[in-house]
């Protein structure tokens, strides 16, 4: 297996444009993770998934954020209007249930 | 509150000697696993070690070992015999998974530098 892929891997956009972020879990894992990660608030989780269903979104910041995962192989992750504040590296993660999550290369966002 | 605290912002180590890097949790579920992660610099996220909440003995990996104390909520990373490609951010991480369905977060994480 590749791993889990993201894509892409950088972003720049300017302010107020829509964002998607997207991620490509191991194939059979159950889990799927999205994380954001900055010098200030550390590796803060935004959303899971388990088998495809949401499971905890308190960690998304507003309601610009949205994420979506519409089968086991995929998933999105939205902003929309982006905000300078939003300028992080996105992380996507996934796993079987209770083992580690293994981590996509990251999207490395810069809003303008 | 912060349910995984590393209070280790930066550490120091010689090469080859050992380092503790120190973590500590808070849940009241009664299942659920302990992970430490690896981030150099190039910013991938390695996965180091895991330990249940039932494991009887710590886990060890290679140099990586877990200092795992349920009663006192602590899962130190040890790092015998440090190398430079050690140097890194360090992420210590809790799954739970009766009360919270599998939800994995993340402490501030450690940056360990390696000195020659």
């Amino acid at each position: 297996d590749a791993g889990v892929i993201q894509s892409p891997r950088h972003e720049v956009t300017e302010m107020g444009q829509e964002v998607t972020l997207r991620c490509k879990p191991i194939s059979g894992h159950d889990y799927l993770f999205w994380y954001r990660q900055t010098m200030m608030r550390g590796l803060e989780l935004l959303i899971y998934f388990n088998n495809n269903v949401p499971i905890d979104d308190s960690g998304m910041p507003e309601d610009r954020f949205s994420a979506k995962m519409p089968n086991a192989s995929f998933s999105t992750l939205k902003i929309q209007p982006s905000e300078p504040r939003d300028s992080a590296v996105y992380f996507c993660a996934s796993s079987l249930s209770q083992v580690e999550a293994f981590f996509g290369q990251g999207t490395r966002l810069t809003v303008v | 509150a912060q349910k995984i605290t590393q209070t280790q912002p930066g550490m120091f180590v010689q090469e080859k000697e050992a380092v503790t890097l120190d973590c500590t949790y808070d849940t009241s579920d009664p299942s659920y696993g302990l992970f430490w992660y690896k981030q150099p610099s190039s910013g991938e996220m390695i996965f180091l070690i895991y330990q249940g909440s039932y494991d009887q003995q710590n886990a060890t990996e290679g140099r990586y070992s877990l200092n795992f104390q349920k009663a006192r909520k602590s899962a130190n990373l040890v790092i015998s015999a440090s190398q430079l490609g050690d140097s890194a951010m360090y992420f210590c991480a809790m799954r739970e998974f009766y009360n919270q369905g599998g939800k994995l977060i993340f402490g501030q994480g450690t940056e360990l530098s390696v000195k020659p």
